[in-house]
């Protein structure tokens, strides 16, 4: 059971390429999540999906895309990729997001991208 | 809107000490739960501990407790005897909302720092 996996773990880009991150879960789990982390800014959603071929804007989508093909992978996508998208990037997954549900989040162990 | 505050960068504690990470939130929604993550240097998320809004009594899970106190909306977290593996990033988190949709997602604070010296 590897529970949620990211690929790659790092990589560098320069300006206006494009690139596709991966995360893929083995919990079955209906919920996934993709968060930037900066320094000084804890997590902050960028896209989320709550079933397979659905997908929603998070906090800060802008220059990202995703795809939810199928229910275990959860692809975060960067068309044209600027420096400001120099981050750590997370995937997470959740079997239930209800306000009140207890189910904690399961995070990837993350993807260091820099962007020169 | 949901909004977190920790308004502790960073902390200091000595090796068998209790210590307490500071979380406030602010929420119209009368159903919400309330998770603290750590975040070890390695840089992996661990979920620690989970309150629900309408919970009794506060929430327990070994070493960490959650002090939480709704009238002034705010969610402590409190180590009991520090460990030098405590020394960490500490992420107070709150998901509210989903009343019509049935799902809701998670806001995170900015994180405390917090170091444990022997």
């Amino acid at each position: 059971n590897a529970g949620v996996t990211q690929t790659p773990k790092f990589r560098v880009l320069k300006t206006g390429q494009s690139m596709t991150l991966l995360c893929a879960q083995d919990m079955n789990h209906e919920y996934m999540y993709w968060y930037r982390q900066d320094p000084g800014m804890g997590l902050r959603l960028i896209h989320y999906s709550v079933g397979e071929g659905t997908t929603a804007k998070g906090e800060v989508p802008d220059g990202y895309n995703v795809s939810r093909l199928k229910k275990q992978n959860f692809l975060l996508g960067l068309e044209s990729a600027a420096p400001s998208q120099t981050s750590v990037y997370f995937c997470a997954s959740s079997y239930t997001a209800g306000a009140l549900s207890y189910n904690e989040q399961f995070f990837g162990p993350g993807t260091r991208l820099t962007v020169l | 809107a949901q909004k977190i505050t920790q308004t502790q960068p960073g902390m200091f504690v000595q090796e068998k000490e209790a210590v307490t990470l500071d979380c406030t939130y602010d929420t119209s929604d009368p159903s919400y739960g309330l998770f603290w993550y750590k975040q070890p240097s390695s840089g992996e998320m661990i979920f620690l501990i989970y309150q629900g809004s309408y919970d009794q009594q506060n929430a327990t899970e070994g070493r960490y407790s959650l002090n939480f106190q709704k009238a002034r909306k705010s969610a402590n977290l409190v180590i009991s005897a520090s460990q030098l593996g405590d020394s960490a990033m500490y992420f107070c988190a709150m998901r509210d909302g989903g009343m019509n949709s049935g799902y809701s997602t998670l806001t995170f604070g900015k994180g405390t720092m917090l170091l444990v010296s022997p």
